[in-house]
């Protein structure tokens, strides 16, 4: 089974300081990890995903996430903190054995100090 | 990546009457999903909608209450029947497009019930 836990429902940091989102998985097979961002009253956006290739994925709008076995973890960071990436961050994992199902955390609210 | 659009995109009910939610992707897919996103929560997958055959229903919901049609490879409704206070959510649906195991997400139907 798979399940994914992220560390802390809401994250504050300033404006132009660094955005670290945490995210920890548990899974039986070799996972696809993703994150998705959540702006306020919209659906869900893909930022980027793991899928078995490089362990460094980039994203859309400057942020980048890193897959590291050893600890379970695919933490989402972006060096300098906007104004417009506050909104709720999902990490998500499915497995690849075609199940097609994601499995959701709970989610980071991240709120940008001006 | 795929466009979709939902319909209505929010909308309040009384209780005990039920609402039936449009899912449209721009092009074919195989796969579509609907979720339950309550409030302040992450995502709960609700069913899997194939073209062809029946949905699955996850654990906790049942197609009495979530009867879900998939009459071709572009299109899904959900029913939300018999509606009580609790059954208030977003409702969101997505597709996957066979390119890495990531969704794409509908914009969500934000239903309130009275």
């Amino acid at each position: 089974a798979q399940s994914v836990t992220q560390l802390g429902s809401h994250v504050s940091v300033s404006e132009g300081a660094l955005v670290l989102l945490r995210c920890n998985y548990s899974s039986s097979v070799p996972p696809y990890l993703f994150w998705y961002v959540q702006y306020p009253n919209q659906g869900l956006q893909l930022l980027l995903k793991y899928t078995s290739a490089a362990t460094l994925v980039k994203g859309i709008n400057g942020f980048e996430a890193e897959f590291k076995k050893s600890e379970t973890s695919f933490h989402l960071t972006k060096p300098s903190a906007h104004m417009s990436d506050a909104a709720e961050y999902f990490c998500a994992v499915s497995d690849q054995t075609g199940a097609n199902n994601l499995f959701f955390g709970t989610g980071t609210r991240l709120t940008v100090i001006p | 990546s795929a466009v979709i659009s939902q319909k209505p995109s929010r909308d309040i009910c009384q209780r005990g009457t039920s609402l039936t939610i449009q899912c449209q992707v721009d092009s074919q897919v195989t796969m579509m999903f609907w979720y339950r996103q309550q409030p302040g929560q992450s995502l709960t997958l609700i069913a899997t909608a194939n073209q062809g055959s029946e949905a699955t229903y996850e654990s906790g919901f049942v197609i009495d209450k979530f009867p879900i049609s998939r009459p071709n490879l572009t299109f899904s409704t959900l029913t939300v029947s018999n509606m009580s206070p609790e059954d208030s959510s977003i409702y969101l649906c997505s597709v996957e497009t066979g390119q890495g195991g990531e969704q794409y997400f509908g914009p969500g139907t934000r239903l309130t019930v009275t």
